[in-house]
């Protein structure tokens, strides 16, 4: 699976839209973007994915630049309880490699008042 | 749909003792994921398995640790005679059959801690 790159962390105020960079420049053709987070102790939760177009649904919008290299994750209003770890994950959907997925070290996004 | 179900979600173990940890997959999903996460670390793929088979252990310590997945029950995560480094937080993830870019749903997790 292609290498992601995400800043460590980032903050944002709450009631306005947080943006979430992912770089995965060598990303291939047949590979997905994931975005889960991680709120403090629970487990992992899906938000998003998408190949190509730009995806929304009632969590996050999910914008795939053209070329593919990079995405960005949009949390259209965020709230105190979006504070949480934020992972990019590049993923081949390949019968063998069944669904795992491999995680990074994530952005760590601190919503404030 | 009660989602994916871990248990214990806390367990306590002394060193040299065994830990046992459960995971009842989504209804309807065939595949489990292990996932370990030490304090203050990431997530860690441990092992995928589907009913009675193990299809890709890669992530998981050579000694002291399996996992199973049997015809009826739930996936068992099994750590023989545990030390303090197992302590940790352990996750188990399901999918139904692979087809397109199936997401993983997770549980709560199972903390361990080893005296």
């Amino acid at each position: 699976d292609a290498k992601t790159t995400q800043p460590t962390s980032m903050d944002c105020a709450e009631g306005r839209a947080a943006n979430l960079p992912c770089n995965h420049s060598t990303i291939s053709g047949n590979e997905y973007v994931y975005w889960y987070r991680q709120i403090h102790s629970q487990g992992p939760q899906y938000i998003i994915h998408g190949l190509k177009n730009n995806e929304t649904n009632e969590m996050a919008s999910l914008i795939i630049t053209e070329d593919r290299k990079s995405s960005t994750l949009i949390l259209p209003h965020a709230t105190l309880r979006d504070t949480a770890v934020y992972y990019c994950i590049v993923r081949v959907v390949e019968r063998a490699a069944g669904n795992k997925l491999t995680f990074g070290g994530g952005t760590r996004v601190l919503v404030k008042p | 749909n009660a989602g994916v179900m871990q248990n214990p979600r806390h367990l306590v173990r002394r060193r040299g003792q065994e830990a046992r940890l459960r995971c009842s997959p989504m209804k309807g999903h065939s595949h489990v994921y292990w996932y370990r996460q030490l304090p203050e670390e990431g997530l860690k793929f441990m092992v995928y398995l589907q009913k009675e088979n193990i299809i890709d252990e890669s992530g998981m310590p050579k000694e002291r640790f399996s996992a199973e997945f049997p015809k009826e029950g739930p996936s068992i995560l099994r750590i023989q005679q545990v030390v303090r480094g197992d302590s940790a937080a352990y996750f188990c993830a399901s999918s139904p059959r692979i087809a397109g870019a199936n997401v993983l749903t997770f549980g709560a997790g199972s903390r361990l801690t080893v005296l």
